[in-house]
């Protein structure tokens, strides 16, 4: 019973942006949007997460529709080091419930 | 300041053996949670720890899993007796507190022959 939806796989040019969407229609009001990546081989990595407003760090931006029922993650200039696949995560804040990774998104960035 | 830090990082071992993994948190985390990865079921969810005490271990497969918590700065991941569908690569995360950023280990690559 996933909460979230993901494409399973995307492309993107090296330079270009990379704009990943996930579906979590079902989301409850206290509960986060987290997406995190894995590079091939290695554990997980955090990238961002929000409540219902955009944010920013340094290195992604995350869009949440204001329905929250959706939300995008935008890499703004895609390098060959952000192939990864990406995870769409809703959980609640200061819960450690639900923290559980579906099957994400392959993102191949191109040159 | 150092991260997660798992053992072994490679194991092979035959079928019937005890296999241990270790997992070191960061200092000062009090969550800590064990994920296993393989291609067939992607990244599992096994047990996870609040301040040492196992909150939810739904995720472990069977009874010949099991995990503990001793102290703050030790865990470790038990498979008695392992078959060869336990092959996979484990991952031991850990968070400042419930529902904060985890963080991740390199993982263990455990093959049974």
């Amino acid at each position: 019973d996933a909460k979230t939806t993901q494409p399973t796989s995307m492309d993107c040019a090296e330079g270009r942006a990379a704009n990943l969407p996930c579906n979590h229609s079902t989301i409850s009001g206290n509960e986060y949007v987290y997406w995190y990546r894995q590079i091939h081989s290695q554990g997980p990595q955090y990238i961002i997460h929000g409540l219902k407003n955009n944010e920013t760090n340094e290195m992604a931006s995350l869009i949440i529709t204001e329905d929250r029922k959706s939300s995008t993650l935008i890499l703004p200039h895609a390098t060959l080091r952000d192939t990864a696949v990406y995870y769409c995560i809703v959980r609640p804040l200061y819960n450690n419930n639900d923290m559980r990774f579906g099957a994400g998104t392959r993102l191949t960035v191109k040159p | 300041d150092a991260g997660v830090i798992q053992s072994p990082r490679h194991e092979v071992t035959e079928m019937g053996q005890e296999v241990t993994l270790r997992c070191k948190p960061i200092s000062g985390h009090n969550s800590l949670f064990w994920y296993r990865q393989t291609m067939m079921r992607g990244l599992e969810l096994l047990i996870y720890f609040n301040n040492n005490v196992p909150i939810d271990d739904s995720g472990m497969p069977e009874d010949r899993f099991s995990a503990k918590m001793p102290n703050a700065s030790f865990s470790t991941l038990k498979i008695q007796p392992s078959e060869p569908r336990d092959s996979a690569v484990y991952f031991c995360a850990s968070s400042r507190e419930p529902g904060g950023e985890l963080f991740f280990g390199e993982g263990s690559r455990l093959t049974v022959l």
